[in-house]
């Protein structure tokens, strides 16, 4: 139980393209699921929190106009990182929770973006 | 004083001896605990939550905890080399949305 996929794995693109990360619950129902990035070498960074049908909550310093979150189901969330530059290279990780108070977070397998 | 701590490492063991991971804590209001692995290049995974005072064993991985000191640590018995990853505390923080603190981790590295 409590599988998170995540699509894609790998990406490589172009400085200035847009590119959509989906996150999926496959098991359970996701009340919040939360975007993490993470650069070599360094701890996991909390991008956002993401709730079913609201507005996601940013964290300081991350712009919510250049990365895009929508939780349009209570499985699904995506991220789009919008006009994407060499320094959005990263490995970008999302986690979903299923709303029960010990609050265990489970980890997609993560995707990693490479912007030329 | 950072919210989570623990010691980067890395930490290094011989094959079959006991890890032994650490991790404090700021917030003394935290009722959850959590110890993830992650592996070189992939995401994190969940190997053990504890919430009362004392051990919880599970295989060869015991947590402990001690909300008094405000510590919480990971011991892994046997450890094999395929123990070598990261291992990331992770504690809830106060003020709702689910959200965790996780700490910088601790690289362990299992010498055969």
């Amino acid at each position: 139980g409590a599988v998170v996929s995540q699509h894609p794995s790998r990406v490589i693109c172009k400085s200035g393209t847009s590119v959509k990360i989906e996150c999926r619950s496959l098991d359970f129902q996701a009340t919040t699921m939360f975007w993490y990035r993470q650069f070599p070498k360094q701890s996991l960074m909390l991008m956002a929190t993401s709730n079913e049908g609201s507005k996601a909550t940013y964290e300081q310093g991350v712009e919510k106009d250049k990365f895009l979150i929508n939780h349009a189901s209570l499985t699904l969330s995506t991220l789009t990182v919008t006009s994407a530059h060499p320094e959005d290279s990263s490995f970008y990780i999302c986690s979903a929770t299923s709303g029960r108070v010990l609050v265990e977070q489970f980890f997609g397998p993560g995707t990693r973006l490479t912007v030329l | 004083q950072k919210e989570v701590e623990q010691n980067s490492g890395p930490l290094s063991v011989p094959e079959g001896a006991i890890a032994s991971l650490n991790c404090t804590y700021s917030d003394r209001v935290s009722q959850s605990f959590f110890w993830y692995r992650q592996y070189s290049g992939k995401s994190p995974e969940l190997i053990m939550s504890i919430y009362s005072n004392g051990d919880k064993e599970d295989g060869r991985f015991t947590a402990q905890l001690n909300k008094a000191s405000q510590y919480v640590s990971l011991l892994i018995r046997d450890s094999q080399p395929s123990d070598s990853a990261t291992y990331l505390c992770a504690v809830p923080l106060s003020g709702g949305y689910q959200k965790v603190t996780f700490g910088t981790g601790t690289k362990l590295q299992v010498i055969p």
